[in-house]
């Protein structure tokens, strides 16, 4: 089946600085990708979706200075979270979708970040 | 999207059918039924979904009602592997996935 994939899948930064995660779809064309972020004994929250060659949308709340989302090609998105925080510290998954509401969305490994 | 609701937790005895209801009773007719599961740290995995008919794959049957107000997943043979929380999800033509709570099933050995 279709395998979403996620890197690094754990990665720790000192405060200030940021940090690039990326989701790539390995054996399909994704026109959609979303990120989510799940903070311990938590649900996913959705953060922002992001279309293949247009701004993402972004969930309200989720503060889109922060976090850069990138889609340049139909098999990654990129997840840039800017001057980080501890409090960003937290799960961080992406999915990829073909686009049609009936189709399968997969989900990656997820990242974990943590900023010291 | 519709709003899901699904009891916060469930057990179930090792072989044994595990029955995971879901409430989405302001599902609109063009809203898909998704069902995942997260093992701890890990990202969800897709398990079944659906329409209007029931469904079933390798891995678990999705019974949906008639009225498409509620469904259940079932796992006909729970092994302690499906430990997890079990996602389940109405998608729209809006694409985008908006997880509840979830349940938590643990199958006792």
């Amino acid at each position: 089946g279709a395998v979403v994939s996620q890197h690094p899948s754990r990665v720790i930064c000192k405060s200030g600085t940021s940090v690039k995660i990326e989701c790539r779809s390995l054996d399909f064309q994704a026109t959609t990708m979303f990120w989510y972020r799940q903070f311990p004994k938590q649900s996913l929250m959705l953060m922002a979706t992001s279309n293949e060659g247009s701004k993402a949308t972004y969930e309200q709340g989720v503060e889109k200075d922060k976090f850069l989302i990138n889609h340049a090609s139909l098999t990654l998105s990129t997840l840039t979270v800017t001057s980080a925080h501890p409090e960003d510290s937290s799960f961080y998954i992406c999915s990829a979708s073909l686009g049609a509401s009936g189709n399968t969305i997969y989900f990656g490994e997820g990242s974990w970040l943590t900023v010291v | 999207d519709a709003k899901t609701t699904q009891p916060t937790s469930m057990d179930c005895a090792e072989g044994r059918a595990a029955n995971l209801p879901c409430n989405h009773s302001t599902i609109s007719g063009n809203e898909y039924v998704y069902w995942y599961r997260q093992i701890h740290s890990q990202g969800p995995q897709y398990i079944i979904h659906g329409l209007k008919n029931n469904e079933t794959n390798e891995m678990a049957s999705l019974i949906i009602t008639e009225d498409r107000k509620s469904s259940t997943l079932i796992l006909p043979h729970a092994t302690l592997r499906d430990t997890a929380v079990y996602y389940c999800i109405a998608r729209g033509t809006g694409n985008q996935f908006y997880f509840g709570t979830g349940t938590s099933l643990t199958v006792i050995p």
